[in-house]
């Protein structure tokens, strides 16, 4: 089945500086690949995904990066904020096309941003 | 926006006892579910696929006996624990596909179990 691996475990950044974060995955048909941030006993909010069609996808602060040779994606926060502070999860779906797509998540990220 | 409900939020139950968790789709009809474990500072683990009207699909490692999966219909699933033990105390949360939809997945607000 699907793994995703994800680095860093913990980042901590100044406010208005940028993070970045980084996710493999291991199953070359994995074509869906969703952003999450969750908060502390709350849901995972999606933030941004990307499909395996494009490489790069921006949405205000927020940007996505994937490299399908190497089996990689990545988040891009700029401008940190305090308010960015939560664990963030990246995600591979494993579904074949058109059928509903099961996820594997990454192990997640604690980003703390220092005012 | 797509919204799912849990309830109940939070739930502590005696050891030995069972319990209900229901994961409703408030404005969308879900051909699919999924249900979730997340064990504190972890990451969120998929236990169960849940069809409309056909079985769930559990991953390796889960007891289809002990976690008990009903989709009876296209805006409500639930999930039943069995016999629980102290190490089935987790954060329980679900997500749903729309027919409409094929890829978001929307994420019920999850259920805190805790067994003393």
């Amino acid at each position: 089945g699907e793994n995703v691996e994800q680095h860093p475990s913990t980042l901590s950044v100044q406010e208005g500086d940028s993070a970045v974060i980084k996710c493999t995955y291991s199953d070359s048909a994995s074509n869906y690949f969703p952003w999450y941030k969750q908060e502390l006993g709350k849901r995972p909010q999606l933030i941004i995904d990307i499909r395996s069609n494009v490489g790069e996808k921006k949405d205000q602060r927020i940007a996505v990066t994937l490299n399908k040779t190497a089996k990689h994606f990545s988040l891009h926060i700029t401008e940190t904020q305090p308010e960015d502070s939560a664990v963030y999860f990246c995600a591979a779906s494993i579904g074949p096309s058109g059928s509903a797509r099961q996820l594997t998540f990454g192990s997640g990220t604690q980003l703390t941003v220092l005012p | 926006g797509a919204v799912v409900s849990q309830h109940p939020s939070r739930v502590i139950c005696k050891s030995g006892t069972s319990v209900k968790i229901e994961c409703r789709s408030l404005d969308f009809q879900a051909t699919t579910m999924f249900w979730y474990r997340q064990f504190p500072k972890q990451s969120l683990m998929l236990m169960a696929t849940s069809n409309e009207g056909s079985k769930a699909t559990y991953e390796q490692g889960v007891e289809k006996d002990k976690f008990l999966i009903n989709h009876a219909s296209l805006t409500l699933s639930t999930l039943t624990v069995t016999s629980a033990h102290p190490e089935d105390s987790s954060f329980y949360i679900c997500s749903a596909i729309s027919s409409g939809s094929l890829n978001e997945q929307y994420f019920g607000p999850g259920t805190r179990l805790t067994v003393t």
